[in-house]
């Protein structure tokens, strides 16, 4: 596809629930990074792939939080047995070369968000 | 201490007019990046300008331009002659070198500031 795409837009959880939210990034791209955005609040750095390897997952807020890009592509970020805490919209951000390079533009998807009553 | 300072939560501009967001950073890294993106009411991240911290001229794409100030430590978003689709959350961030020993590989953001252009 053209951008970054993110599934669902929306998801409602009860407390308690696991759920998975699917990012396919950018056709190519070699890093993928996953983001927290609380409301009002800018975006915060959860975990960051380059290929299948998961090189950075600094910012996972708990173990209840885990995710994979088995093939290099397609990303899952799963959230086992959900808080209302973790409430949010959760980005994800692809970008076409890997490395720290400074100038490794994050292209974002429009983000799913997820509602846990 | 914040990383990334956004001082306007909000601003109202009129239609036509420039406008300058404000942002200033706090790195101890020589090598940086620094981001602007644009967030609208879909939620998605739209990328507008990237400066480098090694970059000698200020950074501009379009109506967009980036005033760096090294020294400073600020990197301010202008947008020439506004119009009413620049209203949006604006987000600066930042992405640091490895020279820093530390930090994730991810976007430090700021809060943002929440930008409306009236007719």
């Amino acid at each position: 596809g053209a951008g970054v795409s993110q599934s669902p837009r929306y998801k409602v959880a009860k407390r308690g629930q696991d759920v998975a939210l699917r990012c396919d990034p950018i056709s190519g791209h070699v890093s993928l990074f996953w983001y927290q955005q609380a409301l009002g609040q800018g975006p915060e750095f959860l975990t960051y792939f380059q290929n299948e390897a998961q090189l950075d997952k600094s910012g996972l807020p708990s173990d209840r939080f885990f995710a994979e890009r088995p093939e290099g592509s397609v990303s899952t970020l799963k959230i086992q047995r959900t808080q209302q805490e973790d409430s949010a919209v959760y980005l994800c951000a692809s970008s076409r070369r890997g490395g720290q390079g400074a100038k490794n533009i994050q292209y974002f998807g429009a983000g799913t968000r997820l509602s846990v009553l | 201490a914040q990383k990334i300072t956004q001082t306007q939560p909000g601003m109202f501009v009129q239609e036509k007019e420039a406008v300058t967001l404000d942002c200033t950073y706090d790195t101890s890294d020589p090598s940086y990046g620094l981001f602007w993106y644009k967030q609208p009411s879909s939620g998605e991240m739209i990328f507008l300008i990237y400066q480098g911290s090694y970059d000698q001229q200020n950074a501009t794409e379009g109506r967009y331009s980036l005033n760096f100030q090294k020294a400073r430590k600020s990197a301010n978003l202008v947008i020439s002659a506004s119009q009413l689709g620049d209203s949006a959350m604006y987000f600066c961030a930042m992405r640091e070198g490895r020279n820093s020993g530390g930090g994730a590989d991810g976007l430090t953001f700021g809060k943002g500031t929440h930008l409306i252009i009236q007719p």
